[in-house]
């Protein structure tokens, strides 16, 4: 069973420049999250997508991230513009039966 | 926010020798469960145990909970070189039950 996709892996952005991550879950996991992982500290849920609707967001800062899910499948996450504290890791995850499954994350880094 | 605490933020122990963590949290849960990440397989599920469970085995790993106490303690009996890793523990929220609040991590170092 293939895994949780995500790229690209690794990505150096400018501050005020805008960046963009892909996540294609587990086939059949209706469920999609996107965390931030910043360095020392555990995964935040950014956002929980249920198919293409929004189950939880409320710690997503929506002045400059955005997500979508347009199709119940793929997702996209963006920040516009990025700051440099959102040098990260950002992990997308997907669930069946309340056990996650992530994948292997996008380390961003903000200069 | 975190919701959890881990206890030791660090652990270094040798190989064979058991290692202990320790998670605490604030709400009330629907479940708990122990992840692991390690730059080579990246964030892997262990352990779920559910609130009205008190203790859990699988291989190598045991978990307990107590409600009561809001903690949960997680035992690696008989260490390998290869566990070495970040572990969190994360709360199931009662409200959304998909939702996982994770805590802060203990960073485990084993010594062959």
């Amino acid at each position: 069973e293939a895994g949780v996709a995500q790229s690209p892996r690794y990505k150096i952005i400018e501050k005020r420049q805008s960046v963009a991550f892909w996540c294609n879950p587990i086939s059949g996991h209706a469920t999609l999250y996107w965390y931030q992982q910043i360095l020392g500290q555990g995964p935040k849920l950014l956002i929980q997508f249920q198919n293409n609707g929004v189950v939880d967001d409320s710690q997503l800062p929506k002045d400059r991230f955005s997500a979508e899910r347009l199709k119940g499948v793929d997702s996209t996450l963006k920040i516009q513009p990025a700051k440099l504290e959102d040098s990260a890791v950002y992990l997308c995850a997907s669930s069946l039966k309340g056990e996650q499954f992530f994948g292997p994350g996008t380390r961003l880094t903000v200069l | 926010s975190q919701q959890g605490e881990e206890d030791p933020q660090a652990l270094s122990i040798q190989e064979g020798e058991n290692a202990t963590m320790n998670c605490s949290y604030k709400t009330s849960i629907n479940n708990l469960q122990w992840y692991r990440q390690n730059s080579g397989r990246g964030l892997v599920h262990l352990i779920l145990i559910r609130s009205n469970e008190r203790e859990k085995h699988s291989g190598r790993l045991r978990v307990t909970l107590d409600t009561s106490k809001k903690s949960s303690s997680l035992l690696i009996t008989a260490s390998r070189a290869a566990d070495t890793a970040s572990y969190f523990c994360a709360t199931g929220v009662t409200y959304n039950t998909d939702k996982l609040i994770f805590g802060t991590g203990t960073r485990l170092q084993v010594f062959p």
